[in-house]
């Protein structure tokens, strides 16, 4: 079965412009969740989104943003980057709560 | 606020070593624990999870970890470590209260030397 898609792969972004960041879950998983990877911060968590509703928020600024459609596909936006924003986007589907993630192979974001 | 820390950031070790990474976690609840494994190149693959029961838990690749809650401890520990054991290994921790949401430790990189 299929794993957790995630497009694209690569981006490169200028510094001001904003991100749209696509995940498509594992068949039959409702919820996808968002973490940002960096070098210095590690693993962080973004948000969590379940039925189409946002279940969990990270610390995060409201630049971060996602949405889920009623397929679970799942979208993550960033307005106004900033080069601190480069980072790699990971998502994870689960199949209901307290279950395990399962994750993409992320979209590696870079800020010019 | 729940929090995971990793006491070894690299560690290198010969094959056929036995390995014992450290994680232990902050939460004020009952959780689910989690060690996840990141190939070179690859994405982020589970090795083995705690939901209840037998606090030592087998998973694969002979990895296994032990939940000891009086310490907030889940170590993960393989006999005889492999080259191909090469990877970054991460402790993760899941409040039963907080969905899907999981805090990551930072990490603990593990090379193997052939």
């Amino acid at each position: 079965k299929a794993g957790v898609t995630q497009t694209p792969r690569y981006l490169i972004k200028t510094r001001g412009q904003q991100v749209t960041l696509s995940c498509s879950p594992i068949s039959g998983h409702r919820s996808v969740s968002w973490y940002q990877q960096t070098p210095g911060q590690g693993l962080q968590f973004l948000f969590e989104y379940f039925s189409e509703t946002q279940r969990n928020k990270g610390n995060f600024p409201g630049r971060f943003s996602g949405r889920q459609f009623s397929n679970s596909r799942s979208e993550m936006n960033v307005s106004t980057l900033e080069l601190g924003d480069s980072a790699l986007y990971l998502c994870a589907s689960s199949r209901s709560s307290l279950t395990e993630a399962f994750f993409g192979q992320g979209t590696r974001l870079t800020v010019v | 606020a729940q929090s995971v820390s990793q006491h070894n950031h690299h560690v290198i070790l010969s094959e056929a070593a036995s390995l014992e990474l450290g994680c232990n976690y902050s939460y004020g609840g009952t959780v689910n624990l989690f060690w996840y494994v990141q190939y070179p190149g690859q994405h982020l693959q589970l090795l083995l999870k705690y939901f209840s029961g037998d606090p030592l838990v087998k998973g694969i690749k002979g990895f296994e970890a032990e939940f000891i809650k009086s310490k907030f401890s889940f170590n993960l520990r393989k006999p005889s470590v492999q080259w191909s054991d090469t990877a970054e290994y991460f402790c993760a921790v899941n409040g039963r209260n907080a969905g899907n949401m999981l805090t990551f430790g930072g990490g603990t990189r593990l090379m193997v030397k052939p």
